[in-house]
């Protein structure tokens, strides 16, 4: 089946520096991947679609000058957190479908876990 | 507004009963509705699509159904097994992109 991998599962940094969180998806083509925060005990909340060759599409209230998207090839996006904050921290986690429509379901990275100190 | 609801409280069950949990939303017409499995720490993953005009769709002890005038979806575990516990999230389709509820934490003991 479709599988997507995402790296790394854990990083802690210091507030101020970058963190690059890379999705992968290592059996399909992906023109489009999302990537999702997600709060303990939250949902997981949409905060941009990541679209190859082009810009990627942020959530309302998701500053996309923090929150870099590169959509490079039809198998890497990646996520950079610019001047990481304390409150960055959480779980990131991308995700992609293996075919077009909108209807096919998503499969999803195995999340990583940011704690900014 | 929009909303989707899904019981923020765990559901415990024993081993072999029937896991029961429910999804309630408001403001939207979703053309389909999923439901996803969550492992702690880990991403979710796809178990079952059931379209509007879809009652029932079932796989393997899994059943899920939805209610488009009530806006409610149910999932069903039959025979459960400890190794079902688990968060299990629904989803439901905007355009091009999906939107998750908070999920409800099943625990099933032996």
């Amino acid at each position: 089946g479709a599988v997507v991998s995402q790296h790394p599962s854990r990083v802690i940094c210091k507030s101020g520096t970058s963190v690059k969180i890379e999705c992968r998806s290592l059996d399909f083509q992906a023109t489009t991947m999302f990537w999702y925060r997600q709060f303990p005990k939250q949902s997981l909340m949409l905060m941009a679609t990541s679209n190859e060759g082009s810009k990627a599409t942020y959530e309302q209230g998701v500053e996309k000058d923090k929150f870099l998207i590169n959509h490079a090839s039809l198998t890497l996006s990646t996520l950079t957190v610019t001047s990481a904050h304390p409150e960055d921290s959480s779980f990131y986690i991308c995700s992609a479908r293996d075919e077009t429509g909108g209807n096919s379901p998503l499969h999803f990275g195995n999340g990583t876990r940011l704690t900014v100190t | 507004s929009q909303k989707i609801e899904q019981n923020s409280e765990a559901l415990n069950i024993q081993e072999g009963k029937t896991a029961t949990l429910t999804c309630n939303y408001t403001n939207y017409s979703p053309a389909y509705l999923q439901w996803y499995r969550q492992d702690p720490g880990r991403g979710p993953v796809f178990l079952l699509l059931i379209r509007e005009n879809e009652k029932e769709k079932r796989k393997e002890r899994l059943k899920v159904t939805f209610d488009t005038t009530l806006k409610q979806s149910l999932f069903h575990i039959t025979a459960s097994q400890p190794a079902d516990s688990a968060t299990y999230l629904c989803a439901l389709a905007g355009f091009q992109k999906l939107v998750f509820g908070t999920g409800t934490r099943l625990l099933v003991s032996p």
